[in-house]
C-alpha cells in the first residue's frame, strides 16, 4: 500500500522559513517523481514543485520560485520542501504527491504564515 | 499556463441521478488528464488517468471521457458517499494546472 507522511507543518511568521518532509512508503520511491501541491482555505488546488525521479531536475511555479526549494534523500524515502520568505499568501496545506500524475496523496501539512 | 476551466462550479442532484462534469484546456493536452474526489478534511483520492482509465478499486459507476481540450466526469447513479468535491488536473505542461472545482451536493 502507497503511503505519504508529511511532516514539518506549523505556524511561521512573514518572512520566516520552514522545512517540510514526507516520508514515502509502499513504492519503489528512488523510481518516482514526486510532487507537492497545497491548498489554500476553503479554496482549489496548486501544484507547487515537482522533482524528477533522479533528482536532476526541478520545476517551480511562479508563485514560488525562488523561495522555495523541493530536494529528495532517496536513501531515506524522504521528499523536503524548504520555505524561505514566506508570506501570508502561502497559508495553506501541503500535501506530498506521487509522480507527475499526481497519483496519490498524503494526509497533508498544514501551514500558517501569520505575525 | 494552461487554463483548466471546470464547469459547472456546484451541482445538486440526488441519489440515484447520473451527473456529469466538464473540464476545458486552453490548449490540446492529449489525454494527459486525471479527475480526483475529495471530501471535507481529507486529501484528494485520484479516481481517473489518462483521461478514461479507472483507478484500481474505484467503482465502476465512474467514468472519463476525452481528449486534447474536453473531457468529462460521468457519476452513474449517484450514491450517499459520492456527495463531495470534483477537480480535474493537467500533467502535460508544466506549470501543472487544476480545475477550479466542481462541489456536488444532495438535492
Amino acid at each position: 500500500e502507497v503511503q505519504l507522511l508529511e511532516s514539518g507543518g506549523g505556524l511561521v511568521q512573514p518572512g520566516g522559513s520552514l522545512r517540510l518532509s514526507c516520508v514515502a512508503s509502499g513504492f519503489y520511491f528512488r523510481d518516482s517523481a514526486m510532487t507537492w501541491v497545497r491548498q489554500t482555505p476553503g479554496k482549489g488546488l496548486d501544484w507547487v514543485s515537482l522533482i524528477s525521479s533522479d533528482g536532476a531536475s526541478t520545476f517551480y511555479a511562479d508563485s514560488v520560485k525562488g523561495r522555495f526549494t523541493i530536494s529528495r534523500d532517496d536513501s531515506k524515502d524522504t521528499l523536503y520542501l524548504h520555505m524561505n520568505s514566506l508570506r501570508a499568501e502561502d497559508t495553506a496545506v501541503y500535501y506530498c504527491t506521487r509522480d507527475i500524475e499526481v497519483s496519490y496523496w498524503g494526509q497533508g501539512a498544514p501551514v500558517t504564515v501569520s505575525p | 499556463d494552461i487554463q483548466m476551466t471546470q464547469s459547472p462550479s456546484s451541482l445538486s442532484a440526488s441519489v440515484g441521478d447520473r451527473v456529469t462534469i466538464t473540464c476545458r484546456a486552453s490548449q490540446g493536452i492529449r489525454n494527459d488528464l486525471g479527475w480526483y474526489q475529495q471530501k471535507p478534511g481529507k486529501a484528494p483520492k485520484r479516481l481517473i488517468h489518462a483521461a478514461s482509465i479507472l483507478q484500481s478499486g474505484v467503482p465502476s459507476r465512474f467514468s472519463g471521457s476525452g481528449s486534447g481540450t474536453e473531457f468529462t466526469l460521468t457519476i452513474n447513479s449517484l450514491q450517499p458517499e459520492d456527495f463531495a468535491t470534483y477537480y480535474c488536473l493537467q500533467h502535460n505542461t508544466y506549470p501543472l494546472t487544476f480545475g477550479q472545482g466542481t462541489k456536488l451536493e444532495i438535492k
